[in-house]
């Protein structure tokens, strides 16, 4: 079936510094890919939309110059989460629909195992 | 608009006891319908789905059938697990594919 990796699963970074997630589509052209933020014991809130080649769309009070997202190739969208602070400590999962190699359309999306980040 | 509503937890369950976790949705449209499952630390999973009226998803022991005329979407299993503790959505996907996620119930099933 259709998978969906994500990178890093954890990572802990300083106040003010910049990481970047990368979101790949392992065994199908992902031509839109979704970004989820998690806070603990909630649910998922679906920051925006990329799709290949595009510029992103972002959901009402996500700041697009903060959660900085690429969809450059149809395997690949990055999540850079720039000048981070505590406040963006999270866990942000992306998922990715699109068209595996027998041309099928796959759905429903399928999601990445998440990222957790600490900023201290 | 779309949302979702699922009944608060958490759940807590002896092993073997029968679950049923509430779902109903709103929806513009005909939206698709899923249960994914998280478990600790981990990302999510699609439990089982459902894209028509009266259609019946199921997987692993757990089913639920579209309802349209109650919009609900409500999740079952006749005898709970251990390894089924974890938080599960209930969620819709719009005809753009954005998927809207319930608030997630927790689930803690005891031997």
């Amino acid at each position: 079936g259709a998978v969906v990796s994500q990178h890093p699963s954890r990572v802990i970074c300083k106040s003010g510094t910049s990481v970047k997630i990368e979101c790949r589509s392992l065994d199908f052209q992902a031509t839109t890919m979704f970004w989820y933020r998690q806070f603990p014991k909630q649910s998922l809130m679906l920051m925006a939309t990329s799709n290949e080649g595009s510029k992103a769309t972002y959901e009402q009070g996500v700041e697009k110059d903060k959660f900085l997202i690429n969809h450059a190739s149809l395997t690949l969208s990055t999540l850079t989460v720039t000048s981070a602070h505590p406040e963006d400590s999270s866990f942000y999962i992306c998922s990715a629909r699109g068209v595996d190699r027998e041309g099928s359309y796959n759905s429903p999306l399928h999601f990445g195992n998440g990222t957790r980040l600490t900023v201290t | 608009g779309n949302s979702v509503t699922q009944m608060e937890g958490p759940v807590t369950l002896s092993e073997e006891a029968f679950l049923t976790i509430n779902c109903t949705y709103t929806a513009t449209g005909y939206p698709s319908l899923f249960w994914y499952v998280q478990y600790p630390g981990e990302g999510l999973q699609l439990l089982l789905k459902a894209t028509k009226a009266d259609d019946k998803g199921s997987n692993k022991g757990f089913e639920a059938t579209y309802r349209k005329e109650t919009t609900s979407f409500h999740l079952e299993k006749g005898s709970v697990q251990v390894s089924d503790s974890a938080v599960y959505f209930c969620a819709l996907k719009t005809s753009y594919d954005k998927v809207i996620f319930g608030p997630g119930t927790s689930l803690s099933v005891i031997p």
